[in-house]
């Protein structure tokens, strides 16, 4: 069954260090796609990051980077030089198309608290 | 563009009462989602759409609820009768694709109080 697992219910991180948020995935299906969001306090869901099952390379964008390892069926995401803002609740998700239809996956989410 | 658009922002009721919640989607994007957020259970898909046509309703909870889209600009959840374990923020999302690059917008959510 697809499933996505965040084992992390909180994290601190102090501001300017680097902070990781573990992400592991399961399905058997080869092809899918992994999502990070950002949920803050004012409650809004923003996109952060993709990486495709097929991408060679890890994704990067600006701060954040997802440590892609599919052997292991991790999605860790990091975020570089941690600021105040990014204070949030953090979402890893999970989508898979089959002929039909498709699935959405969402972790049950990390609250990450960044300490100044 | 405004982003995705969701009415109410807040809604309160009573149980037994009908409840509908509006959308407007990015224009352009051909898929359009509902999702409920509560702390037990995280954040649920209930239905998506393409091209306005419902795709899988196999998040819906039960009967009550129902998730229309007339057209491009346009999608309604309802929830008919409502009960109190219906409390919840459900977000509205949109996007190019099923599994889009870009990610889903989602809108700011309706949190609904069922009393």
């Amino acid at each position: 069954a697809q499933k996505i697992t965040q084992t992390q219910p909180g994290m601190f991180v102090q501001e300017k260090e680097a902070v990781t948020l573990d992400c592991t995935y399961d399905t058997s299906d080869p092809s899918y796609g992994l999502f990070w969001y950002k949920q803050p306090s004012s409650g809004e869901m923003i996109f952060l990051i993709y990486q495709g099952s097929y991408d060679q390379q890890n994704a990067t964008e600006g701060r954040y980077s997802l440590n892609f390892q599919k052997a292991r069926k991790s999605a860790n995401l990091v975020i570089s030089a941690s600021q105040l803002g990014d204070s949030a609740m953090y979402f890893c998700a999970m989508g898979l198309r089959t002929s039909n239809t498709g699935k959405l996956i969402f972790g049950q989410g990390t609250t990450l608290q960044v300490k100044p | 563009d405004a982003g995705v658009i969701q009415s109410p922002r807040h809604e309160v009721t009573e149980m037994g009462q009908e409840v509908t919640l509006r959308c407007k989607p990015i224009s352009g994007h051909d898929y359009l989602f509902w999702y409920r957020q509560t702390m037990m259970r995280g954040l649920e898909l209930l239905i998506y759409f393409n091209n306005n046509v419902p795709i899988d309703d196999s998040g819906m909870p039960e009967d009550r609820f129902s998730a229309k889209m007339p057209n491009a600009s346009f999608s309604t959840l309802k929830i008919q009768p409502s009960e109190p374990r219906d409390s919840a923020v459900y977000f509205c999302a949109s996007s190019q694709d099923f599994i889009a690059v870009t990610g889903q917008f989602f809108g700011p959510g309706t949190r609904l109080t069922v009393l």
